[in-house]
């Protein structure tokens, strides 16, 4: 079964300093997703960033990027220029690709609070 | 294009009555997901349907839980019989057919208190 590993329970950044969430997964599968959301204090899950597994480049949507290592499975998400509104839980989330046994579920990791200081 | 809809979005139920959570899909989405959330833990998956079909329910409790999505109208997540155990908040994800895009788009949830 996959499993999705946050070792991080808490993170603190200074505003406008860049910080780095850890994620790491376990699959056996070659073809899948890996998500981050976003989950402030109003607890909707807001969609940060997705990488497909079969692409080298790693995703960036603005101040936000992966690092993507597939060989070593892990993916962790890079946050620049941090800003008070980034402060929230960040989940980094795996999906199976097409296939057979595929439902498509999310699978999630336990969250990394993060906390940007003024 | 309005996103996905849930309701209501705080409920609260004595031990042993019902609740109804339903979840309405962004447009042109067939396909919607059941999570729940307990405090201070991360989403844990529970269903997957498509429109009058069950695909995934390994992640449900066999017993008070069910779901549905009929042809016309929300989905449903019903919980029969609520117990302290139930408290948590659950939510509903949508996406298109996957082939096409495999990205879930989330609801804002629905906080059920069993008192």
């Amino acid at each position: 079964a996959q499993t999705v590993t946050q070792s991080q329970p808490e993170m603190s950044v200074q505003e406008a300093e860049t910080v780095t969430l850890s994620c790491t997964y376990d699959t056996s599968e070659n073809n899948y997703y890996l998500f981050w959301y976003k989950q402030p204090p109003s607890r909707q899950m807001i969609l940060v960033i997705r990488q497909e597994a079969y692409k080298q480049q790693n995703a960036t949507e603005n101040r936000f990027s992966v690092n993507f290592q597939k060989a070593a499975k892990s993916f962790s998400l890079k946050i620049s220029d941090s800003q008070l509104g980034d402060t929230a839980m960040y989940f980094c989330a795996f999906m199976n690709g097409p296939g057979m046994s595929s439902s498509y579920k999310l699978i999630f990791g336990s969250g990394t609070r993060l906390l940007v200081r003024p | 294009n309005a996103g996905v809809m849930q309701n209501p979005r705080h409920l609260v139920r004595r031990r042993g009555q019902e609740a109804r959570l339903r979840c309405s899909p962004m447009k042109g989405h067939s396909h919607v997901y059941w999570y729940r959330q307990l405090p201070e833990e991360g989403l844990k998956f529970m269903v997957y349907l498509q429109k009058e079909n069950i695909i995934d329910e390994s992640g449900m409790p066999k017993e008070r839980f069910s779901a549905e999505f009929p042809k016309e109208g929300p989905s449903i997540l019903r919980i029969q019989q609520v117990v302290r155990g139930d408290s948590a908040a659950y939510f509903c994800a949508s996406s298109p057919p996957p082939g096409l895009a495999e990205t879930q788009y989330f609801g804002p949830g629905t906080r059920l208190l069993v008192l």
